[in-house]
């Protein structure tokens, strides 16, 4: 298996653009979270998918963000409109067991509003 | 509030110098506690779970070690390539689908 994939690597977008980020979880595997890194509040939980449903988006910081998993094999997480602030490092991670035992990362897409 | 606090932020060390990474937590009936290992550019990389005070697990040049408030992870005579930014991650029991991240340490091993 190839791993978590996440499209696109780098975005650099002006305020006020959507944007969209998109994630293929490792085939077989039934969860799959959204994270957000930065140097000050280090990687946060955005929100999971359990068998495509959303169970938690309480870490979501505002309507901004969205999230979908309309398949096991694909999930995108949208900002619209985009801020500054937005400005970090996005990760999908995708395990196989409720507990989130061994949680395997993609390599993030770093997103930049200007 | 759940806190997970890591120490130092960051860490040089000698190829060959042994050292010890602090990962301290507040939350109340821990059900598990993670090391991961990032790599700059990629995302982070699963090394250990630790569920019970007093559990060691090892790999390589590392030791990870757990009590009832703070974990360790021991790196014996490092090399350059153990060189990385090291997550800690606690899995509070009230919701075990979750994990609270530290905001790590970065480790530099030089030759």
């Amino acid at each position: 298996d190839a791993g978590v994939i996440q499209s696109p690597r780098h975005e650099v977008t002006e305020m006020g653009q959507e944007v969209t980020l998109r994630c293929k979880p490792i085939s077989g595997h039934d969860y799959l979270f959204w994270y957000r890194q930065t140097m000050m509040r280090g990687l946060e939980l955005l929100i999971y998918f359990n068998n495509n449903v959303p169970i938690d988006d309480s870490g979501m910081p505002e309507d901004r963000f969205s999230a979908k998993m309309p398949n096991a094999s694909f999930s995108t997480l949208k900002i619209q409109p985009s801020e500054p602030r937005d400005s970090a490092v996005y990760f999908c991670a995708s395990s196989r067991y409720r507990e989130n035992t061994e949680a395997f990362f993609g390599q993030g897409t770093r997103l930049t509003v200007v | 509030e759940d806190q997970v606090t890591q120490s130092p932020e960051a860490l040089r060390l000698q190829e060959g110098e042994s050292s010890s990474l602090n990962c301290s937590y507040t939350v109340s009936g821990l059900r598990g506690l993670f090391w991961y290992r990032q790599d700059p550019g990629k995302g982070p990389e699963f090394l250990f779970t630790l569920y019970s005070a007093g559990e060691e697990k090892e790999k390589e040049r590392l030791k990870a070690t757990l009590t009832k408030k703070e974990s360790f992870l021991h790196i014996t005579a490092p090399k350059p390539e153990d060189s990385a930014t090291y997550l800690c991650a606690v899995q509070p029991p009230y919701n075990t689908d979750k994990l609270i991240f530290g905001t790590g340490t970065r480790l530099q091993v030089f030759p």
